[in-house]
């Protein structure tokens, strides 16, 4: 059974507006990662963080992580139309579990 | 420097055959994948090869082998291929298997009639 399940499974914004999504697991892990697919393509990594580490940035992009509560969100601030994709959190030890993903679509 | 990279794009294959999918990454890593993705299932892990020389299940094994052929080279075979098997197949590598992000490569998309 996976790992991480994300939520929403769909999410719909304006071009400008933040997006956030989460992610529950089930079992202790040492790391959590958060990955971007553009339709038809293969999966890109945006960002990892550890399990002892609370909140992580990179670019537009801030991930948190709450172990007691095995949950991670991912906020991608002021979207763009270029950020439409499906987002998959995969969390874990070794090796890493993959959740179902969350399609995002940022209209301009 | 390619990457990682899959062969082949497409495949449609018949009830029965059999086909190996070639994976090959260039950037000395240790540690390589096979996925599946269905719609709605997102990345299932087929199987793994945390170093050259070893190979692990993952998830859904079932119906597949697999071959480090080398550090570069990871192959995915299906002996008698099934409708269930009708998926898109990604191969990754990453530089070991903890801490570290795995790279994928293009996909191969496989139908089985």
């Amino acid at each position: 059974s996976q790992q991480g399940e994300e939520d929403p499974q769909a999410l719909s914004i304006q071009e400008g507006e933040n997006a956030t999504m989460n992610c529950s697991y089930k079992t202790s892990i040492n790391n959590l990662q958060w990955y971007r697919q553009n339709s038809g393509r293969g999966l890109v990594h945006l960002i990892l963080i550890r399990s002892n580490e609370r909140e992580k940035h990179s670019g537009r992009l801030r991930v948190t992580l709450d172990t007691s509560k095995k949950s991670s969100s991912l906020l991608i601030t002021a979207s763009r139309a270029a950020d439409t994709a499906s987002y998959f959190c995969a969390a874990g030890n070794t090796p890493l579990v993959f959740g179902k993903g969350t399609r995002l679509s940022v209209i301009a | 420097n390619a990457g990682v990279t899959q062969t082949p794009k497409f495949q449609v294959l018949k009830t029965g055959q059999s086909m190996t999918l070639q994976c090959a990454q260039d950037m000395n890593h240790n540690s390589m994948y096979w996925y599946r993705q269905d719609p709605g299932m997102g990345l299932r892990l087929i199987y793994y090869s945390a170093s050259e020389g070893t190979t692990d299940k993952g998830e859904v094994p079932n119906g597949y082998n697999v071959s480090r052929l080398n550090k570069r080279e990871f192959s995915l075979r299906l002996e008698s291929a099934a409708p269930s098997q009708t998926s898109v197949y990604f191969c990754a590598s990453s530089p070991g298997t903890t801490y570290y992000e795995q790279y994928f490569g293009p996909g191969t998309r496989l139908t089985v009639t």
